[in-house]
């Protein structure tokens, strides 16, 4: 089975700071998806950035990106230049190639951004 | 932000009561998703749905059920609602094929007191 490991419960950064939220993941296959997701306080959950294991180069997504490192399955999630909007949890999440769409979530990481 | 959409917001509803949660999405996706998430905890699948007239448990054992009788709607019911069911249930949908994003609704906050 496949298992997601945040092990940061809280972070905070200041304004206009760099963070780095971890993510480690488990399993056997070779095929997936990883993928992260903001909550924000009493608001939905949006996706900020996926990866597809098979590719080498790292997403990015404006001031998001991951470092994705296969052979250690981890998956780190890079904020630059914090904004006070980026409050929120954050849950990593993984995803079987031809699982129809199944996400295994992590168990969050809170983050504060601080003025 | 995305077009699904849950109702009630926040239930509080006595032991052994029968309740539905709602879930309606306007964008036409086939994949609808149910998830049971405790305060500050992960978000674990308990139902989901590729289409109408199709339903499956999730990873997580969960005593309520679901329906999907029309691609937009995917309700899910407790027939006799306890204590253990509080907790916070989120709705989703994705389009079919390939990976595309999961849109997430606001969530429904059930107490059971």
């Amino acid at each position: 089975a496949q298992t997601v490991t945040q092990s940061q419960p809280e972070m905070s950064v200041q304004e206009a700071e760099t963070v780095t939220l971890s993510c480690t993941y488990d399993t056997s296959e070779n095929n997936y998806y990883l993928f992260w997701y903001k909550q924000p306080p009493s608001r939905q959950m949006i996706l900020v950035i996926r990866q597809e294991a098979y590719k080498q180069q790292n997403a990015t997504e404006n001031r998001f990106s991951v470092n994705f490192q296969k052979a250690a399955k981890s998956f780190s999630l890079k904020i630059s230049d914090s904004q006070l909007g980026d409050t929120a949890m954050y849950f990593c999440a993984f995803m079987r190639y031809n699982q129809g769409g199944k996400l295994i979530f992590g168990q969050g990481t809170e983050l504060s951004v601080k003025p | 932000e995305a077009d699904i959409y849950q109702t009630p917001r926040y239930l509080v509803i006595g032991t052994g009561k029968k309740i539905t949660l709602e879930c309606s999405q306007t964008m036409g996706h086939d994949k609808m998703y149910w998830y049971q998430q405790d305060p500050g905890m992960e978000l674990h699948l308990i139902h989901y749905s590729y289409g109408v007239n199709s339903t499956e448990k999730g990873d997580l054992s969960s005593e309520s059920t679901v329906s999907r009788i029309r691609t937009e709607h995917f309700p899910l019911t407790l027939e006799s609602a306890r204590p253990s069911h509080t907790s916070q249930y989120l709705c989703a949908s994705s389009e079919s094929g390939g990976v595309y994003e999961q849109y997430f609704g606001p969530g429904t906050r059930l107490t059971v007191t």
